[in-house]
């Protein structure tokens, strides 16, 4: 059980903002979230994680809404390269809680 | 290139036989994850190991065990192959034992026949 829901596909315009949402109304306080990407015949790629506060890294941001029921993964200037199977995860701070992928987003990218 | 390395790429084996899948982490990581991907039940977590030791169990199978070496690098081991094994097998590492940032190998391609 991920629990977390995302849309099974999106699609995108090359160089246009990409906005990639995720709900997690169950989400505990102690719950990271997380984002990984897939692209196509490689393995998954760490992408950014977050707690609270928006994150910012060289390849996203990480948008977490107010009460943290959802989230918003940004990629600011689509590029053919970013067309994969997103995914979005919860889990909590803890050694022993493994990340559980669901299905993702995936997301096309339009030249 | 995210500096964890698997081995062998593929593999193509009969059912009922046995495979040793390799892992080397990225340099400084004392956590191995494995993961099997397959058409029908996607990404699934299978084990993890931090610094020698067993950290946590997913959906692992008893046919199958692993082990994490004084050197870091992991080894899993599939034995009584059935066709339903034929996958994708990744491994990932993490400095921490907490899975904050993995990062994954390219994988092993696993088909039996």
């Amino acid at each position: 059980d991920a629990k977390t829901t995302q849309p099974n596909s999106m699609e995108s315009n090359e160089e246009e903002p990409v906005h990639l949402p995720c709900n997690h109304s169950t989400i505990s306080g102690t719950d990271y979230i997380h984002w990984y990407r897939q692209l196509p015949s490689q393995g998954p790629e760490y992408v950014i994680h977050g707690l609270t506060s928006n994150v910012n890294n060289r390849m996203a941001s990480l948008a977490i809404a107010e009460d943290r029921k959802s989230s918003t993964l940004i990629l600011h200037r689509a590029t053919l390269r970013d067309a994969a199977v997103y995914y979005c995860i919860r889990s909590r701070n803890s050694g022993n809680t493994p990340l559980v992928f669901g299905k993702g987003t995936r997301l096309s990218v339009i030249a | 290139d995210s500096g964890v390395t698997q081995t062998p790429k593929h593999l193509i084996t009969a059912t009922g036989q046995r495979v040793t899948l390799r892992c080397s982490p990225r340099s400084g990581d004392l956590s191995v994850y494995w993961y099997q991907q397959s058409l029908d039940q996607g990404l699934q977590f299978l084990i993890q190991y931090y610094n020698g030791e067993e950290r946590a169990k997913g959906n692992i199978l008893e046919r199958f065990s692993a082990q994490q070496f004084p050197d870091l690098h992991s080894e899993l081991n599939l034995s009584s192959l059935e066709l339903g094994d034929s996958a994708l097998y990744f491994c990932a590492s993490s400095t921490l034992p907490d899975p904050l940032e993995q990062y994954f190998g390219p994988g092993t391609r696993l088909t039996v026949t």
